[in-house]
């Protein structure tokens, strides 16, 4: 049962548009979440997280939405740029155990 | 290199065959955790190390799989018997540690083991 879900696995933006990935969750004891980047044959490194007590957090070109009722979050990037090209996983803090539980990731391809 | 390192990089092997896999995690960090990435699929939590000690060892698909870490540096993952869904990439990470919770916005992860079972 995925509790964490990235249901678009591929997503495709022009190099100064705005990238949009999604990500949806069925716990709602979940109260913390992150975002990593991972570009091929390197680990993912972790971008960008929010507490469920907020419903926004901004860094730089990075901001993540969490919209509790819906159980929703998303990152934007904006401007896009040609080297944010990766695989974008969103993942969840298991409220009790302290245990990191990430989606299947979204490939982003920028393109000029 | 500082960084968190993995070997070996690929490994393929044959069904029923026993591998062992390591990581070497960032000199001073004490949280070390091994994940595994099936093809399609995300991130899978397999154990986690404070020290020496694993507290969370529930993410472990079965008895086939072990992990020991010594010295509070140095990891192995065993794999006995080995299957082909076992075939993924194995990737280690490792943080200061000072609590769980905080130490996932500073994990740093190696490049990863991919795992071939034929």
């Amino acid at each position: 049962d995925q509790q964490v879900k990235q249901n678009s696995p591929s997503l495709s933006v022009q190099e100064g548009r705005i990238s949009i990935l999604n990500c949806d969750y069925t716990n709602s004891m979940f109260d913390y979440f992150l975002w990593y980047k991972k570009y091929p044959a390197e680990g993912p490194t972790f971008l960008i997280s929010i507490s469920s007590i907020k419903d926004k957090n901004e860094d730089g070109r990075f901001t993540v939405f969490l919209n509790k009722s819906a159980k929703h979050l998303s990152l934007h990037i904006v401007p896009s740029q040609p080297g944010d090209s990766a695989v974008y996983f969103c993942a969840a803090i298991s409220p009790n155990t302290d245990k990191l539980i990430f989606g299947t990731g979204t490939r982003l391809q920028v393109f000029p | 290199g500082a960084g968190v390192s993995q070997s070996p990089s690929n490994k393929v092997t044959e069904k029923g065959k026993d591998v062992e896999l390591r990581c070497d995690p960032i000199s001073g960090h004490t949280a070390l955790y091994w994940y595994r990435q099936s093809l399609g699929q995300g991130l899978e939590f397999l154990i986690y190390f404070q020290g020496n000690s694993a507290p969370d060892k529930s993410g472990l698909p079965s008895d086939r799989f072990s992990a020991e870490r010594t010295g509070g540096s140095v990891s192995t993952l065993t794999i006995q018997r080995t299957q082909q869904e076992d075939s993924a990439v194995y990737l280690c990470a490792s943080s200061l540690g000072l609590s769980r919770r905080v130490s996932y916005n500073e994990q740093f992860f190696g490049p990863g083991t991919r795992l071939t079972v034929l």
